[in-house]
């Protein structure tokens, strides 16, 4: 069946503006986790969301990030007056459940913001 | 206090070698997970073995196997007969379940395989 999908894959924005990132899961999948990940690092924990329920977002950088997934299944990542440091790769992944393992990643969203 | 440390950041390794890639953790809790995850030049990131903290036996997935040494509190990956696909960078993740789930990643190690 079909993987863990983003769009876009790549978005260019200027500084100040909002942008909204997708995340359409696995089907069936109650998990949706948000990662960041800068170039040769590891990914970073945002947020999680089982079902509709976001669990924690302790990871989120400041209040410019939310997410959603209203329905239980895509989500979006929303970045509100973005800044040049908000540029990185953001990786979307899912899982069957919040036990946490083998999480099937999207092939992400590189944003960069000029 | 990193939760996750990979001490190697970059590795070279001649082909059909065995690879060791280090990775410690830190957690006072008794139930969690350890995983690796494999991630190409491509981008992907590719689930490779998952070792439960309640597991008595070393996790093993084809070349692949899970060194964990509970009360070292390391989880080294090794790679059996390196192959030149295996050149990535691999990171080692845990997650501690009374911590509601989330993910923590190391900063990952880049591992070349030399023809």
């Amino acid at each position: 069946g079909a993987g863990v999908s983003q769009s876009p894959r790549y978005k260019v924005t200027k500084r100040g503006q909002d942008v909204a990132l997708r995340c359409d899961p696995i089907s069936g999948h109650v998990s949706l986790y948000w990662y960041r990940q800068a170039l040769g690092q590891g990914p970073e924990f945002l947020t999680y969301f089982n079902y509709e329920a976001q669990q924690d977002k302790s990871g989120l950088p400041n209040d410019r990030f939310s997410a959603e997934r209203p329905e239980g299944s895509i989500s979006t990542l929303t970045i509100q007056r973005t800044e040049q440091r908000d540029s990185a790769m953001y990786r979307c992944a899912s899982s069957l459940g919040s036990d946490g393992y083998e999480q099937y990643f999207g092939p992400g969203t590189r944003l960069t913001v000029t | 206090a990193q939760k996750i440390t990979q001490t190697q950041p970059g590795m070279f390794v001649q082909e059909k070698e065995a690879v060791t890639l280090d990775c410690t953790y830190d957690t006072s809790d008794q139930s969690y997970g350890l995983f690796w995850y494999k991630q190409p030049s491509s981008g992907e990131m590719i689930f490779l073995i998952y070792q439960g903290s309640y597991d008595e036996q070393n996790a093993t997935e084809g070349r692949y196997s899970l060194n964990f040494q509970k009360a070292r509190k390391s989880a080294n990956l090794v790679i059996s007969a390196s192959q030149l696909g295996d050149s990535a960078m691999y990171f080692c993740a845990m997650f501690e379940m009374n911590r509601d789930d989330k993910i923590i990643f190391g900063k990952g190690t880049r591992l070349h395989i030399l023809p």
